[in-house]
């Protein structure tokens, strides 16, 4: 599986827009790029995924370098409930090579964001 | 909407025992996983399943088992429990469309402390 390599920690004030980046210099032309996230005590949590074009939904925004070589999961304002340890994970994507995918996410250390009131 | 159910949140065994962790879903999931997670490090494969009455190994199989008769079901084994398998243990489930796989959800977790 291609790595991903991200900050260990940022930190970010309450209701200010977090950038946080990831290096994926070895993705291939098939593989996605997927974000979750992890709160305190509990499992980690879809929060977006994206192939080519920035991808926008509720929880973030995911900007994608022309290169693809690496990404910014943008949350617009933080709140103190966003504190978590965010994963960027490039997916297996076999299912381009002719066969079915089993779809496992592998995580690395993440980053640990921390939100100040 | 429960999504993954996992049970029991906290156990604590002695070494050498043998217990089995139950991870039941509800959104009829092709695709179950169990991963452990251990203090500053992340998540790793243990076993996964692709559908009723297969599994496979990941990354970090030895000491455990798995079963999955039924599709919501997937059973995570101990048979002979050792220190180094104190952890928190996570299930997820995810589905299969065009040979690739979407909607990964993940249970709360059981902590496990073996002494």
């Amino acid at each position: 599986d291609a790595k991903t390599t991200q900050p260990n920690s940022m930190e970010s004030n309450e209701e200010e827009p977090v950038h946080l980046p990831c290096n994926h210099s070895t993705i291939s032309g098939t593989d996605y790029i997927h974000w979750y996230r992890q709160l305190p005590s509990q499992g980690p949590e879809y929060v977006i995924h994206g192939l080519t074009s920035n991808v926008n939904n509720r929880m973030a925004s995911l900007a994608i370098a022309e290169d693809r070589k690496s990404s910014t999961l943008i949350l617009h304002r933080a709140t103190l409930r966003d504190a978590a340890v965010y994963y960027c994970i490039l997916r297996d994507h076999p299912a381009n090579a002719g066969g079915t995918s089993y779809g496992k996410l592998t995580f690395g250390q993440g980053t640990i964001l921390t939100v100040h009131p | 909407n429960a999504g993954v159910t996992q049970t029991p949140k906290f156990r604590v065994l002695k070494t050498g025992q043998s217990m089995t962790l139950l991870c039941a879903q509800d959104m009829n999931h092709e695709y179950m996983y169990w991963y452990r997670q251990d203090p500053g490090m992340g998540l790793r494969l243990i076993h996964y399943s692709v559908g009723e009455g297969t599994t496979a190994k990941g990354e970090v199989p030895d000491g455990y088992n798995v079963s999955r008769l039924k599709k919501q079901n997937f059973l995570l084994g101990l048979e002979s429990a050792a220190p180094s398998q104190t952890s928190v243990y996570f299930c997820a489930s995810s589905y299969l469309r065009d040979r690739v796989t979407y909607g990964y959800t993940f249970g709360s977790g059981t902590r496990l402390t073996v002494v």
